[in-house]
């Protein structure tokens, strides 16, 4: 079974800071898929970068990064220069074929709020 | 930019009715889900549909619930008999043409049961 875990409830910060969301998941297939999904106040899903379990470079996007580390099963992402727009839920979530099969439904953590303060 | 729509946005309802949630897919995908996320919890999935058929669903996706894809563009959830434990928000995903690519969400529909 998958496990999508962000134990960071609720993070506060004022504009221009960085702030890093964790997420820690689990799985037992060799092959899998990482997410972060962004929710807006206007409740929405709105996808934000996918990572293969086979590609383990990092990357930058804008104020943007991503930090995925395997030997952790750590997936976590980074805004830099926050602004009161990134302010939202952000979701991490896992996919997999739950052991050779061929669905990939997404398993998603409980999320992350960030409020972003001006 | 191709995009997922869903119709209702809201749909209030009384408990017992049946109500159907509108989906439209982007155009050349092939996998179809829904999740369902209970206000202010996770996303949790449902159901998966592909080539006409179920290929998964959740313990959530009980014998109330059905899936159709009535026509080649739209992709609907009935809920027979609601329950007030079934207001929530209600997300329709689709993915490209194999399962191991990203689901691309809707605007979701907010189901209100009374």
């Amino acid at each position: 079974a998958q496990k999508v875990t962000q134990a960071q409830t609720e993070i506060s910060v004022v504009e221009k800071e960085d702030v890093t969301l964790d997420c820690v998941y689990e799985t037992r297939d060799t092959t899998y898929y990482l997410f972060w999904y962004k929710q807006p106040p206007s409740g929405e899903l709105v996808f934000l970068i996918r990572r293969n379990s086979f590609d383990e470079q990092n990357e930058i996007s804008g104020r943007y990064s991503w930090n995925f580390q395997k030997s952790t099963s750590s997936f976590n992402f980074t805004i830099t220069a926050s602004q009161v727009v990134d302010s939202a839920v952000y979701f991490c979530a896992l996919s997999a074929s739950n052991s050779g099969g061929s669905n990939y439904k997404l398993t998603f953590g409980k999320g992350t709020l960030l409020t972003v303060n001006p | 930019e191709p995009e997922v729509t869903q119709t209702p946005s809201h749909q209030v309802t009384q408990m017992g009715q049946e109500v159907i949630l509108r989906c439209v897919p982007i155009s050349n995908h092939l996998y179809f889900y829904w999740y369902r996320q209970i206000l202010g919890q996770k996303v949790e999935f449902l159901v998966s549909f592909y080539n006409n058929e179920i290929s998964e669903k959740s313990e959530i996706f009980d014998d109330q619930f059905s899936v159709e894809r009535p026509d080649g563009s739209n992709f609907t959830l009935k809920i027979r008999s609601t329950k007030l434990e079934d207001s929530a928000m209600y997300f329709c995903a689709s993915s490209g043409l194999v399962s191991t690519d990203t689901q691309y969400f809707g605007p979701g529909t907010r189901l209100t049961v009374l």
